[in-house]
């Protein structure tokens, strides 16, 4: 148990509806990263917040994407009107930033948004 | 650009034997490296990491070695158990970068 938990753990949608995934990092994680990954795949970088600033967007986030950590703690990602390429696991890690150099992420068990 | 592969999409071992599992990379500016492994229904689960100072590091059952020259990274785990079957990735960090990017994967299957 990595202590990463994200709610819902499923989530089927119908084309055009909006979601949101929440994600609660490990405590006292300053760094909270949002991963997608489709079947097969590696996980492939969204976003990701230092504290409650969000400091790099992959261009894979469109403008349908919207992520926050409101208060430094957990996380929401929203997507709104789904489209059936939305279709993947969505995967929440954390870390704790000490020093220049290294982390390592603990990923949650992810949410997996099926669009139909 | 940034990409980090698998050298074999799948890989089967008997129980007890080791296993290698290879990764290539190919940005040489990359100077950090974590294996990961995922369940089926899980999210990844750090394995082990190395610098690029470095070129061999140490686990329980597990070494990762790391050639910079072939930009070439491998993961090794001795005595193989059942539970050691998942799939596996490689992921690499960019120096100066605060993301990982990983590599597609190997799935690793023991056989009893």
């Amino acid at each position: 148990d990595t202590g990463v938990s994200q709610n819902p753990r499923h989530k089927i949608t119908k084309r055009g509806q909006n979601v949101t995934f929440r994600c609660d990092p490990i405590s006292e994680h300053n760094r909270l990263y949002w991963y997608r990954q489709t079947l097969g795949q590696g996980p492939e970088f969204l976003t990701y917040f230092q504290n409650e600033a969000q400091l790099e967007k992959s261009r894979l986030l469109s403008d349908r994407f919207s992520a926050e950590r409101p208060k430094g703690s957990f996380s929401t990602l929203e997507i709104q009107r789904t489209e059936q390429g939305d279709s993947a696991m969505y995967l929440c890690a954390s870390s704790l930033l000490t020093g220049p150099t290294n982390e390592k992420l603990f990923f949650g068990s992810g949410t997996q948004l099926s669009v139909l | 650009g940034e990409s980090v592969g698998l050298h074999l999409p799948t890989l089967s071992v008997q129980e007890g034997d080791n296993s290698i599992i290879n990764c290539a990379y190919s940005n040489s500016a990359s100077d950090y490296f974590i294996w990961y492994k995922q369940e089926s229904g899980k999210g990844p689960q750090f394995i082990i990491d190395i610098r690029s100072n470095m070129d061999k590091r140490q686990g329980q059952r597990v070494t990762v070695l790391l050639n910079k020259t072939v930009k070439h990274l491998s993961l090794q785990i001795a005595a193989t158990q059942p539970g050691d079957s998942a799939v596996y990735f490689c992921a690499e960090r960019l120096q100066g970068a605060q993301k990982l990017v990983f590599g597609q994967g190997t799935r690793l299957t023991i056989n009893p």
